[in-house]
């Protein structure tokens, strides 16, 4: 059981490049989260999604995008990458009050 | 003023005692809920125990229990018989009021790092 997937591990952009991080879990989870931690802020929530083909925005969605097409996957795309972004991201799919995480995103932004 | 406070940024504990990682929290909403995270070096966030505003008994969570005193706004976690495998980054978190819709923002704290000596 592989629980909470993301790709990729780390990543370089440069400012102003795009791309997409995927998440995709084999629960069967309705719902799924975007985070990302910085040092001393624990994690902020960036988007979330209650079951396929809905997204809500959460504490700090500007500069995110996501897309929910199938119950298993949910992508945090950045149009257009900046500084601020570099973080670590997370993904999350929630059960009752228990959230799974996957491993993690490292992003640096240049 | 700050939602989660952990005051320690860092504990030792020999291997096999028990240790304590302290927690208090600020909230005005009758409902919410208190979770801890691990984060190993390796850097993903391990669930490890939650405990809900309205529940009448302590979590416990094998090893771990969550000593609950809400007159005194604390949560802290207990981790009983350490292992060096609990060398690791330990969160409090909170959720304010009850689910709503999914959205799920916890307020974390910035975290105990624990080290487990031999």
């Amino acid at each position: 059981n592989a629980g909470v997937t993301q790709t990729p591990k780390f990543r370089v952009l440069k400012t102003g490049q795009s791309m997409t991080l995927l998440c995709a879990q084999d629960m069967n989870h309705e719902y799924m989260y975007w985070y990302r931690q910085d040092p001393g802020m624990g994690l902020r929530l960036i988007h979330y999604s209650v079951g396929e083909g809905t997204t809500a925005k959460g504490e700090v969605p500007d500069g995110y995008n996501v897309s929910r097409l199938k119950k298993q996957n949910f992508l945090l795309g950045l149009e257009s990458a900046a500084p601020s972004q570099t973080s670590v991201y997370f993904c999350a799919s929630r059960l009752n009050e228990k959230l799974f995480f996957g491993s993690g995103t490292q992003l640096s932004v240049l | 003023a700050q939602k989660i406070t952990q005051t320690q940024p860092g504990m030792f504990v020999q291997e096999k005692e028990a240790v304590t990682l302290d927690c208090t929290y600020d909230t005005s909403d009758p409902s919410y809920g208190l979770f801890w995270y691990k984060q190993p070096s390796s850097g993903e966030m391990i669930f490890l125990i939650y405990q809900g505003s309205y529940d009448q008994q302590n979590a416990t969570e094998g090893r771990y229990s969550l000593n609950f005193q809400k007159a005194r706004k604390s949560a802290n976690l207990v981790i009983s018989a350490s292992q060096l495998g609990d060398s690791a980054m330990y969160f409090c978190a909170m959720r304010e009021g009850m689910f709503s819709g999914g959205y799920n923002k916890l307020i974390f704290g910035a975290g105990t790092r624990l080290a487990v000596h031999p």
